[in-house]
């Protein structure tokens, strides 16, 4: 199947500083790609949808200016967590797109924690 | 409201044996697909299995089957010949409308068990 990777796979930040979390699609184009949350031992939640070349549509109760979203290739999405708190550790995991309805291919997840 | 509702929390099964996984779900949309996916404790999403609302026949891949009871909104996993492997967070998800631009609303899962 399609492969999506995301990097880092774990980060750990200072709290005040911003965080780049990449979503690549690896052999095939993905126009949309969304990026979602887990906290522990919960369920993932939508936090917004990224669309190529176009602004992102964002989930009630995020916070744009804070998860900055920049989807400016085809293959590439970008999350950037700005000025992390504590309470912004999290499983950030991204998913994109193929062609087909039942195709939606997850990226291995970015574990941050932010101290 | 919850669209997609997973209320085993957890559940344990034998090696070999096999064992069903709920899922109930709400929309009011004629077209939808429902999703089941499979998340080891690495983190990693793993699809198992797809069923759209108008297909007619259960949908099954390899081990997983999908019960799919429309009427009463269910889709239920099965798993069958349960293996050690099999330990994992199980999540129902669902995809509403015939556009595949949309994102998935997931269930709060199960925490599955294999025991020897």
């Amino acid at each position: 199947g399609a492969v999506v990777s995301q990097h880092p796979s774990r980060v750990i930040c200072k709290s005040g500083t911003s965080v780049k979390i990449e979503c690549r699609s690896l052999d095939f184009q993905a126009t949309t790609m969304f990026w979602y949350r887990q906290f522990p031992k919960q369920s993932l939640m939508l936090m917004a949808t990224s669309n190529e070349g176009s602004k992102a549509t964002y989930e009630q109760g995020v916070e744009k200016d804070k998860f900055l979203i920049n989807h400016a290739s085809l293959t590439l999405s970008t999350l950037t967590v700005t000025s992390a708190h504590p309470e912004d550790s999290s499983f950030y995991i991204c998913s994109a797109l193929g062609q087909e309805v039942d195709e939606q291919y997850f990226g291995p997840g970015t574990r941050l924690t932010v101290t | 409201a919850q669209k997609i509702t997973q209320t085993q929390p957890g559940m344990f099964v034998q090696e070999k044996e096999a064992v069903t996984l709920d899922c109930t779900y709400d929309t009011s949309d004629p077209s939808y697909g429902l999703f089941w996916y499979k998340q080891p404790s690495s983190g990693e999403m793993i699809f198992l299995i797809y069923q759209g609302s108008y297909d007619q026949q259960n949908a099954t891949e390899g081990r997983y089957s999908l019960n799919f009871q429309k009427a009463r909104k269910s889709a239920n996993l099965v798993i069958s010949a349960s293996q050690l492997g099999d330990s994992a967070m199980y999540f129902c998800a669902m995809r509403e409308g015939s556009n595949s631009g949309y994102a998935l609303n997931f269930g709060k899962g199960t925490s599955l068990l294999v025991t020897p």
